[in-house]
């Protein structure tokens, strides 16, 4: 355990569906970060929030919906996918302020997201 | 805008040896901390091993350690007496230390897939 968690760990949805994942983090950091990671590519970083707002939108599909409703909790809301968007999506923390740049992310396990 | 190059997609080591695994940076800053991360068959991204650049001393965690050439833009990790535990991704990073909007984010190479073999 590393002090992220992610939720859930495997998910199959179907294009009309409509899932959220979800990610949760009590080690007191300000920042959090959604990536996404598929095969043979580098990992992609998707949306960063510092102190529950949105600093940082990579050009995602607004297809995916995130949420951070206060500090520790994230949410990746997810509504009429496509195949492509199939890949590992990872949840990460970070501190923010002076220094916090030495201490890298806390990522999750991910949620392995299948769409069919 | 800094970049992270892994070279070597693939490499192996026989159980018990030693394997280095090559990462260059380019960036024009002169602050700044490096990472490698693991990312084994269960998927947890896990921080192995961090250094600030200004620090010339190697940093080491145990079996692991690095070679920082800051001159060469050169960060390359050093697992010791490797161990079937040790299969994995293994991800080279750059972090700015200037607190201004997207300089704080990771900036990743492509990964290097590790096999260690009994």
């Amino acid at each position: 355990e590393t002090g992220v968690t992610q939720t859930p760990r495997h998910l199959v949805m179907g294009m009309t569906n409509k899932k959220s994942l979800k990610c949760e983090q009590h080690l007191g950091h300000n920042a959090m970060y959604w990536y996404k990671q598929s095969a043979k590519k580098p990992l992609e970083l998707m949306f960063v929030y510092n102190f529950k707002e949105q600093t940082e939108n990579n050009s995602v599909p607004s297809r995916f919906s995130p949420e951070c409703p206060n500090s520790s909790h994230l949410f990746l809301h997810l509504h009429t996918l496509q195949p492509e968007d199939s890949a590992l999506y990872l949840c990460a923390s970070s501190p923010t302020g002076t220094g916090g740049a030495g201490y890298g992310y806390t990522f999750g396990s991910g949620t392995r997201l299948t769409v069919v | 805008a800094q970049t992270v190059t892994q070279s070597q997609p693939e490499m192996s080591v026989q159980e018990a040896e030693t394997v280095t695994l090559s990462c260059t940076y380019d960036t024009s800053e002169s602050d700044y901390y490096l990472f490698w991360y693991k990312q084994p068959p269960s998927r947890q991204m896990i921080l192995v091993i961090r250094q600030e650049a200004y620090k010339q001393q190697n940093a080491t965690e145990n079996r692991f350690s690095v070679n920082f050439q800051k001159a060469a833009k050169s960060f390359s990790l050093k697992i010791s007496d490797s161990q079937l535990g040790d299969a994995a991704m293994y991800f080279c990073a750059y972090r700015s230390t200037y607190n201004a909007g997207n300089n704080r984010k990771l900036i990743w190479g492509l990964g290097t897939s590790l096999a260690v073999n009994p």
